[in-house]
């Protein structure tokens, strides 16, 4: 079954201290993204990845890092949380267009 | 600059009753078009997408979009709503050749019994 699993569901942590959304992919798609979404502002690409070793800045991008060294991994890096990046967060795995979504992670920064 | 518009915030329909979510974009080509749903607590899903040919595209769940090239839309429609077809509804562009998708702001819909 094509897949795109990312953990945690939910989280709560406190400003500054680091954390990571990991994310994998079954699919072996090349194209992988972060998002975030807002009330009122859908959905905002944060990141992505076109293969191993090619990450690139989307529309919000600061505060944020990514890495990609395995095709099926794409974690999402909070290396000092503030409370502007309370969000719902989502990977994203896709091909042509044809997005495979993660379920989602609800993060709090208080 | 390229981007998606969704006019309207909330859609309210009866049930049993057409509905239609509206979507335009801007964005240079021939993209891609396509329709997302997201219910509650849950991941985006895919609905339908548009890449050449017929201009009305079926997907799931009884769903349709309807392409117009000279107005830059691609609106989503059923003939007859369902309580159960209650969610965020995205629409996303990606532009010819690429695997970016840009998305609209969603509307929600509401069918009402």
């Amino acid at each position: 079954e094509a897949q795109v699993t990312q953990n945690p569901r939910y989280l709560i942590t406190v400003t500054g201290k680091k954390l990571t959304v990991t994310c994998s992919q079954n699919m072996n798609h090349e194209y992988m993204s972060w998002y975030r979404q807002d009330p009122g502002l859908g959905l905002r690409q944060i990141y992505y990845s076109m293969n191993v070793e090619v990450t690139d800045k989307g529309d919000v991008p600061e505060g944020y890092k990514v890495s990609r060294k395995e095709k099926r991994n794409f974690p999402l890096i909070l290396e000092s949380p503030s409370p502007n990046q309370t969000s719902l967060y989502f990977c994203a795995s896709s091909y042509r267009g044809r997005a495979f979504f993660g379920q989602g992670t609800r993060l709090t920064v208080v | 600059a390229q981007s998606v518009a969704q006019p309207e915030d909330q859609v309210n329909v009866a049930e049993g009753n057409p509905l239609t979510v509206k979507c335009t974009y801007s964005v240079s080509g021939n993209p891609y078009l396509f329709w997302y749903v997201q219910y509650p607590n849950r991941g985006l899903q895919f609905l339908l997408k548009y890449i050449t040919g017929d201009n009305l595209v079926k997907g799931s769940y009884g769903f349709e979009a309807e392409f117009n090239k000279s107005q830059t839309s691609f609106h989503l429609k059923k003939p007859s709503a369902l309580v159960s077809d209650s969610a965020l509804y995205f629409c996303a562009v990606s532009p010819f050749n690429t695997d970016k998708l840009i998305f609209g702001t969603g509307t929600r819909l509401q069918v009402f019994p």
